[in-house]
């Protein structure tokens, strides 16, 4: 099946500091990345969905400055998390899948990165 | 309306018992898919089955078999001769023909008792 490389698994940091997760499609283009964030024991929450070289499209109270996406390629995602706080600490998991209107085609996740800011 | 309804917060299984876990769904469009995925405690989500809008017959992958019922809007995953390692995070999800989003459900947690 497909592989979807997301890097760091876990990170620590510190309050103010910024944070780059990285999302790769290692075996297929990937014409779309979606970024969630979990808390605890609850579903995925969208945070945006990027196309390979346009401007992400932020979900409604997703702090576009706070969280910038950048995807410069078919194989490569990248989120930041700028000037991270304690609230920000969470899992943060990408995904990726091929253009649009192939319904019959999954989702490939990311293992995820745990962002705990201190 | 919610587009994936998952009622089951917490579910509770023997091992080797099979198990049923719900899914409905809201759309109007005539294509789409269903997805299940599981989530163990490490996190990572793992595609497990697949059924099209247009599938006559329901989807089976090993232990894993969607019961899909497409006038009732229903897709739930059942899962045969439950193993502890089935213990985990289950979600149910849908693609549309029309955009490009996936819409997941709340989540069931699975546990399987030894």
């Amino acid at each position: 099946g497909a592989v979807v490389s997301q890097h760091p698994s876990r990170v620590i940091c510190k309050s103010g500091t910024s944070v780059k997760i990285e999302c790769r499609s290692l075996d297929f283009q990937a014409t779309t990345m979606f970024w969630y964030r979990q808390f605890p024991k609850q579903s995925l929450m969208l945070m945006a969905t990027s196309n390979e070289g346009s401007k992400a499209t932020y979900e409604q109270g997703v702090e576009k400055d706070k969280f910038l996406i950048n995807h410069a390629s078919l194989t490569l995602s990248t989120l930041t998390v700028t000037s991270a706080h304690p609230e920000d600490s969470s899992f943060y998991i990408c995904s990726a899948s091929g253009p649009p209107g192939r319904f019959n085609s999954p989702l490939h996740f990311g293992n995820g990165t745990r962002l705990t800011v201190t | 309306a919610q587009k994936i309804t998952q009622t089951q917060p917490g579910m509770f299984v023997q091992e080797k018992e099979a198990v049923t876990l719900d899914c409905t769904y809201d759309t109007s469009d005539p294509s789409y898919g269903l997805f299940w995925y599981k989530q163990p405690s490490s996190g990572e989500m793992i595609f497990l089955i697949y059924q099209g809008s247009y599938d006559q017959q329901n989807a089976t992958e090993g232990r894993y078999s969607l019961n899909f019922q497409k006038a009732r809007k229903s897709a739930n995953l059942v899962i045969s001769a439950s193993q502890l390692g089935d213990s985990a995070m289950y979600f149910c999800a849908m693609r549309e023909l029309t955009g490009n989003q996936f819409y997941f459900g709340t989540g069931t947690s699975l546990t399987v008792i030894p």
